[in-house]
């Protein structure tokens, strides 16, 4: 069964400082993988996807993420924190025999100090 | 509408009592998901609804839970004999076709459950 590891429940930046979250997944295929973020008191919003194609998928917000399938990974990145990042993000994968489905990690909160 | 929208956005009920939480897609998407957020977790996937298909109720934590979706529209999530163990967020989503990597998913805000 496919399941998400997110590594770390929060993470702290500086303002202006590199954002990396951390997402490896359990698959014996190569899945879909998702990143979505949660504002407080706000539902969750798509930031990027990959399905098949280039392994660099740009999103929202200057976020980007890479998928590596040597390591299983699909960490989201961005160059330069803004206060307004702060969220919780969700990364998310869809098994390939369950088209509808997303399988959740736990959250990752994002802290952005001044 | 514009968006999912769900009501109530917060419920505070008894242990033991029953509630109903309430989905309103948006207009023309005929799939129609709800997910469990509890503290700490992730997401949990609770049913999923695809026009007048047969559910997909493999998420749902027990019996006390159940859901129906009236007309391809709205999804009712009734909780029975609530317990505390039943409090978080819960999570609706609807989307175009039930192809997630085509379209993704739209949530509504959701309802945090409390049974006190």
């Amino acid at each position: 069964a496919q399941s998400v590891t997110q590594l770390g429940s929060h993470v702290s930046v500086s303002e202006g400082a590199l954002v990396l979250l951390r997402c490896n997944y359990s698959s014996s295929v190569p899945p879909y993988l998702f990143w979505y973020v949660q504002y407080p008191n706000q539902g969750l919003q798509l930031l990027l996807k990959y399905t098949t194609g280039a392994t660099l998928v740009k999103g929202i917000n200057g976020f980007e993420a890479e998928f590596k399938k040597s390591e299983t990974s699909f960490h989201l990145t961005k160059p330069s924190a803004h206060m307004s990042d702060a969220a919780e993000y969700f990364c998310a994968v869809s098994p390939m025999d369950s088209s509808y489905k997303l399988i959740f990690g736990s959250g990752t909160r994002l802290l952005v100090r001044p | 509408g514009a968006g999912v929208s769900q009501s109530p956005s917060n419920k505070v009920t008894e242990k033991g009592k029953d509630v109903e939480l309430r989905c309103d897609p948006i207009s023309g998407h005929t799939a129609l998901y709800w997910y469990r957020q509890s503290l700490g977790q992730g997401l949990e996937f609770l049913i999923y609804f695809q026009g007048n298909s047969a559910p997909d109720k493999s998420g749902l934590p027990s019996d006390r839970f159940s859901a129906e979706r009236t007309g391809g529209s709205v999804s009712t999530l009734t909780i029975q004999r609530t317990q505390q163990e039943d409090s978080a967020v819960y999570l609706c989503a609807s989307s175009l076709e039930d192809r997630v990597f085509n379209y993704g998913y739209t949530f509504g805000s959701g309802t945090r459950l409390t049974v006190v």
